[in-house]
C-alpha cells in the first residue's frame, strides 16, 4: 500500500517562530488532508489540499502532487498550535475505498 | 451543528467483556469509517461503510464487527475485548468513498482493556 512519511517527527519552537512540516507519499493520490490533533485528542481538519496552495490565517499548505509531497506552514506560532499534525492521503490506485492512509505525525510543542 | 458524535468518550473493560462504540453523523454523508490510533502511530482503518447497507474490512479488522444501522449511525462492536485493543477509536464520515472527498472525524473514544 501507499506509504506516508512525515518530517520532522518532533519539533520544539518558541512562541512567534515559523515552521514547515513535510509530508511525502509513495504513490499518486487523489486526496490529501492535513489534521491537527490537539492535546485533548480531537482531530481538527486544517486543509483538504490534493494539489495547489491554500491559506487559512497563519496556516498555509502546498501540495505538489507530481513530486509526491505536501508542506504545511505555520507562521507566528502560538502555544495553542501545540499538538500532533497528521497528513493523510487517499491513494489514486485504491479508488478511495480503503479510506485515508495516515502518516505517523509531527509532534509540535510551542513554548511560551 | 454537531458533525460526528461518538459515545462513550472513555471506557474501561475487563478482558473478555463486550461493548459497542456508537457513532452518528448529521452531515447527510453516505460513507462512514472506524479507525484506531495507537501511541506514536497515525490512524489505521478498521472497517468502513461506503453506503447504507454495506460494510467492508479495512487494514486491521480482526476482533471487531460493525453495523451500519442507518445512514446516520455506524457502530463498532468488540465481542471479546483483549488488551491489544486498548486504543483510541475514531469514527469519521465523508460524502462518499470517492477519493476526492473530505473526511471529518469525531472526538474519539479512549478504550482501556485490563
Amino acid at each position: 500500500g501507499i506509504q506516508v512519511e512525515q518530517s520532522p517527527p518532533d519539533l520544539i519552537l518558541q512562541e512567534g517562530a515559523n515552521s514547515t512540516l513535510r509530508c511525502n507519499f509513495s504513490d499518486s493520490v487523489n486526496n490529501l488532508q492535513w489534521f491537527h490533533q490537539n492535546p485533548w485528542g480531537q482531530l481538527i481538519n486544517l486543509f483538504y489540499i490534493p494539489s495547489g496552495t491554500k491559506q487559512n490565517g497563519r496556516l498555509s499548505a502546498t501540495t505538489v502532487a507530481t513530486e509526491r509531497y505536501s508542506l504545511l506552514y505555520i507562521s507566528s506560532s502560538q502555544t495553542t498550535d501545540s499538538g500532533v499534525y497528521f497528513c493523510a492521503v487517499f491513494p489514486l490506485a485504491g479508488g478511495g475505498a480503503d479510506g485515508l492512509t495516515f502518516g505517523k505525525g509531527t509532534h509540535l510543542i510551542i513554548q511560551p | 451543528n454537531a458533525g460526528v458524535t461518538q459515545t462513550p468518550k472513555f471506557q474501561v473493560l475487563k478482558t473478555g467483556q463486550s461493548m459497542t462504540l456508537q457513532c452518528a453523523q448529521d452531515m447527510n454523508h453516505n460513507s462512514m469509517y472506524w479507525y484506531r490510533q495507537d501511541p506514536g502511530m497515525g490512524l489505521r482503518l478498521i472497517y468502513y461503510s461506503a453506503s447504507e447497507g454495506t460494510t467492508d474490512k479495512g487494514e486491521v479488522p480482526n476482533g471487531y464487527n460493525v453495523s451500519r444501522l442507518n445512514k446516520r449511525e455506524f457502530s463498532l462492536r468488540l465481542e471479546s475485548a483483549a488488551p491489544s485493543q486498548t486504543s483510541v477509536y475514531f469514527c469519521a464520515s465523508s460524502e462518499s468513498t470517492a477519493p476526492d472527498t473530505e473526511a471529518f472525524f469525531g472526538q474519539g473514544t479512549r478504550l482501556t482493556v485490563v
